[in-house]
């Protein structure tokens, strides 16, 4: 299994540009989620999701859209990037039963607005 | 809302033990659970705790009191190799299927 993977891992922007940071799990797990985090900071959570056609807004949802069109992919859209989005992005994954107690993250996507 | 509070920075010294406490507020309790966060990695999860109680992982335990709305990780027997970032998280809302909060992040810096 690869686990969660996210591509790209690394992106400048220019600001008011979009994009789409992908996220991909091979684990069949329900439950995905998108975080942010600053430097020095915690995590914050944007999107997250509990099934294909089901997605729900975390603590900092703004200036971000997602979908989850099936089980495996659940993308970030950055509708027109601004400096503040500079971050690092977290995917996570994982089951809503059994294990659900643990989350899986996936490498991150270092992104800079200029 | 949710909050999650845990000191900001702990220090220690190779082979002694280290507690790192975390106290939450949230609407809708499914369980506190702690990660871990090297430099420039990902989180990885440590240990979760969906009962009042003590859980044991090998150097790692954690403990939760749901009354006091508080838990704490301890660390025993430090390495160098512990030196990172410490998450406690809580999942909150209406279901366990709800959204999973962090707290800001303890950095433990462990010294020879």
């Amino acid at each position: 299994n690869a686990g969660v993977t996210q591509t790209p891992k690394f992106q400048v922007l220019k600001t008011g540009q979009s994009m789409t940071l992908q996220c991909a799990q091979d684990m069949n797990h329900e439950y995905m989620s998108w975080y942010r985090q600053d430097p020095g900071m915690g995590l914050r959570l944007i999107h997250y999701s509990v099934g294909a056609g089901i997605t729900d807004q975390g603590e900092v949802p703004n200036g971000y859209n997602v979908s989850r069109s099936t089980t495996e992919d659940f993308p970030l859209r950055l509708l027109s990037a601004a400096p503040s989005q500079t971050s690092v992005y977290f995917c996570a994954s994982s089951p809503t039963s059994g294990r659900a107690k643990e989350q899986f993250f996936g490498p991150g996507t270092r992104l800079t607005v200029l | 809302g949710q909050s999650l509070e845990q000191p900001s920075e702990v220090t220690a010294v190779e082979g002694a033990i280290v507690q790192i406490n975390c106290t939450y507020q949230t609407s809708g309790f499914y369980g506190l659970s702690w990660y871990q966060q090297h430099d420039g990695g990902a989180p990885t999860f440590l240990s979760y705790n969906g009962l009042d109680g003590l859980e044991e992982t090998g150097r790692f335990s954690s403990f939760l009191s749901r009354s006091d709305s508080y838990g704490y990780l301890l660390l025993q027997e430090l390495q160098m190799k512990d030196s990172a970032s410490y998450f406690c998280a809580v999942r909150a809302g209406s279901s366990n299927t709800g959204k999973l909060i962090f707290g800001q992040g303890t950095t433990l810096q462990v010294k020879p």
